[in-house]
């Protein structure tokens, strides 16, 4: 069974900080990945997704992410963070398979402050 | 374009009742989705249908259980209640099955409290 871990529960930066958040999956086949982000009072939506090719995939709102295969990451990057980008961050993997159900990591919290 | 609706937004039980959620994808998905997210946890994956069928469930026991209409709407039952199945429920909805990539489109959810 797949699993995902993401390092940090809770992230504090100011505003126009570097933003990295970590994720590491297990499975050992092929997986699609995703981030999704949760912004306070809205629903849950898709940042950016990762099927095949370039491992480094750009989503909304300057958010990047790179699929490390050899170490089973796919961290979310972003270069200068907003008060607007404070949410909470989900990383989900689906083996690409076609009963492969998506696991989610227990989440992130981001908290910019202005 | 209407996006992934879920009926109630609050549902409020008290211990050994049975809850019935429900969640209307958006207009051509098949697949729809449920999860549990408890506090302070991420997303578990409880349910997957697709077709009118399951296909795949999380590790909850028989008491959660659901179904999938011929117009694509599910429900999610929780028999025999129990405090720590407050939550908040949320559906997804997407296009189809199979080995191709399947973003899911999620609802706003219900938030389950069981007193």
């Amino acid at each position: 069974a797949q699993s995902v871990s993401q390092h940090n529960h809770h992230v504090i930066l100011s505003e126009a900080a570097s933003l990295e958040l970590g994720c590491n999956y297990s499975y050992g086949g092929t997986v699609n990945l995703f981030w999704y982000v949760q912004y306070p009072g809205q629903h849950l939506q898709l940042l950016l997704k990762y099927f095949s090719g370039d491992p480094l995939v750009k989503g909304i709102k300057g958010f990047e992410a790179e699929f490390i295969k050899s170490k089973f990451s796919f961290n979310l990057r972003k270069p200068s963070v907003q008060w607007s980008d404070t949410a909470e961050y989900f990383c989900a993997v689906k083996p690409n398979t076609n009963a492969g159900k998506s696991t989610f990591g227990d989440g992130t919290t981001l908290t910019v402050k202005p | 374009e209407a996006g992934v609706t879920q009926s109630p937004t609050h549902l409020i039980k008290t211990r050994g009742q049975q809850a019935t959620l429900r969640c209307s994808p958006i207009s051509g998905h098949t697949s729809v989705y449920w999860y549990q997210q408890a506090l302070g946890l991420g997303l578990q994956f409880l349910l997957w249908y697709d077709e009118g069928e399951e296909r795949n469930r999380g590790n909850f026991p028989p008491r959660f259980s659901g179904r999938q209409f011929p117009n694509y709407s599910s429900e999610l039952n929780v028999n025999a209640l129990e405090l720590e199945d407050s939550a908040l429920y949320l559906c997804a909805s997407s296009v189809h099955t199979g080995s191709s990539y399947n973003e899911q489109f999620f609802g706003p959810g219900t938030r389950l409290t069981v007193l």
